[in-house]
């Protein structure tokens, strides 16, 4: 089955760290651009990061800037978000999202269930 | 950043009806626009990308089209399975930005 989930949510503390991580299977991960995409409560959709098949390419919106990571090991299928200096306003719902690039294309055609990441003291 | 705006918000739709959202950007996006559907919690769903390509396996109900700026979902005979929240999504440039959300409620 194509399918991506999601771990590694959870309570983290104002300043805190959190390391999320996306599991992929069914479909030849190496091959795929990857995104990490996020949802405040009762909010909209936001992407946060995605990477390059190889990894040579990240990317991240201002906000996550030089607190966030990601990266991707193809050995397991896998890509993970690292997330340091967490803040409240990071409270949100975590999708881990597979990225459709053919012919200049740049959506989101596979989603995890999401993982919820709550920042709060 | 491209900013895209949707409207309206939320609408108050029956089963059957025609339900029409619109979505606009801050800038040209050269049909650079998809739509997702979402239903409270669950993953968003791939709809239409390309602004008017129905991705595989979506019923020939939901459409899309629209150029420059302006862009438009229409679900033609509105279902009880469609009640749910809708963003459109540029990819014109990154960052990748969404739509406030549309959200399809019982009328």
């Amino acid at each position: 089955e194509v399918q991506l989930v999601e771990s590694g949510g959870g309570l983290v503390q104002p300043g805190g760290s959190l390391r999320l991580s996306c599991a992929a299977s069914g479909f030849t991960f190496r091959n795929y651009w990857m995104s990490w995409v996020r949802q405040a409560p009762g909010k909209g959709l936001e992407g946060v990061a995605n990477i390059k098949q190889d990894g040579s390419e990240k990317y991240y919106v201002d906000s996550v800037e030089g607190r966030y990571t990601i990266s991707r090991d193809n050995a397991k299928n896998s890509f993970y978000l690292q997330m340091n200096s967490l803040r409240a306003e990071d409270t949100a719902v975590y999708y881990c999202a597979r990225l459709r690039t053919n012919y200049g294309d740049w959506y989101f055609d596979l989603w995890g269930r999401g993982t919820l990441v709550t920042v709060s003291s | 950043d491209i900013q895209m705006t949707q409207s309206p918000s939320s609408l108050s739709a029956s089963v059957g009806d025609r339900v029409t959202i619109t979505c606009r950007a801050s800038q040209g996006i050269s049909n650079s626009l998809a739509w997702y559907q979402q239903k409270p919690g669950k993953a968003p769903k791939l709809l239409v990308y390309a602004a008017s390509r129905l991705e595989s396996g979506v019923p020939s109900r939901f459409s899309g089209s629209g150029s420059g700026t302006d862009y438009t979902l229409i679900i033609s005979s509105l279902q009880p399975e469609d009640f749910a929240t809708y963003y459109c999504q540029q990819y014109y440039s990154t960052p990748l930005t969404f739509g406030g959300g549309t959200k399809v409620e019982t009328k």
